[in-house]
């Protein structure tokens, strides 16, 4: 049975600081890891497509790296803001079809 | 404008009925997925399509159908045999099944 972690499943983070959480996934058939945002009364919405062992990708304040070969993902948000609160849901896709872990929530303290 | 629609975005219904519940895509993707979400749980899949007239089933697919006669359209039919059908309802799409999936807004169904 593939599974798919991520951790920790909540996070309270004071505005201002920086902060990251992790996926793990399974290391063999990868194919790709997804990162999406989800918010509060809106629909989840992709941050990253990740493919190569190695890649770091970056969206403004939010970066997310990826090693297929121990199966983690990093997503690190710094100098977070209000803006920041919601959910991340990574999800692998191997051979099969697409996993989803079940999110870490992110809640930005003022 | 290109998007992803469902509806509607809320579904009452009596226990024991059938219910289709609505997703339509115009992004011209080929892959297209039903995704269940309860409280303190992640997206489970029940069904996704690669292309169109070809669908598979997901992890929790008991209770529930679908069909792809359209590239376009994805319905899904929560039978009588599904035992816990309360729950929020995603449709997501993508160009095929590697890449981002956009979604749907979304349809909480309550069956009464």
């Amino acid at each position: 049975i593939l599974n798919v972690e991520q951790s920790p499943q909540s996070l309270h983070v004071q505005e201002g600081d920086s902060t990251n959480f992790t996926c793990s996934f399974p290391s063999s058939n990868f194919y790709a890891l997804h990162w999406y945002r989800w918010e509060t009364a809106k629909s989840p919405e992709a941050l990253f497509v990740m493919t190569l062992n190695g890649d770091e990708k970056k969206k403004g304040r939010i970066s997310a790296t990826l090693n297929t070969k121990e199966g983690y993902s990093y997503l690190y948000i710094k100098g977070s803001q209000p803006e920041d609160s919601a959910t991340y849901l990574c999800a692998f896709k191997g051979s099969g079809k697409i996993i989803f872990g079940k999110g870490t929530r992110l809640h930005i303290l003022p | 404008d290109g998007g992803i629609t469902q509806s509607p975005k809320y579904l009452f219904r009596k226990e024991g009925q059938n219910v289709t519940l609505s997703c339509e895509q115009n992004l011209n993707h080929d892959a297209m997925y039903w995704y269940r979400q309860d409280p303190g749980q992640g997206l489970r899949l029940i069904y996704y399509s690669q292309i169109v007239n070809d669908f598979q089933k997901g992890d929790i697919a008991e209770g529930y159908s679908v069909s792809r006669e359209k590239k376009e359209s994805f319905p899904l039919t929560v039978t009588s045999a599904q035992k816990n059908p309360t729950a929020f309802y995603l449709c997501a799409s993508s160009i095929d099944t590697g890449n981002e999936q956009f979604f749907g807004p979304g349809t909480r169904l309550t069956v009464l």
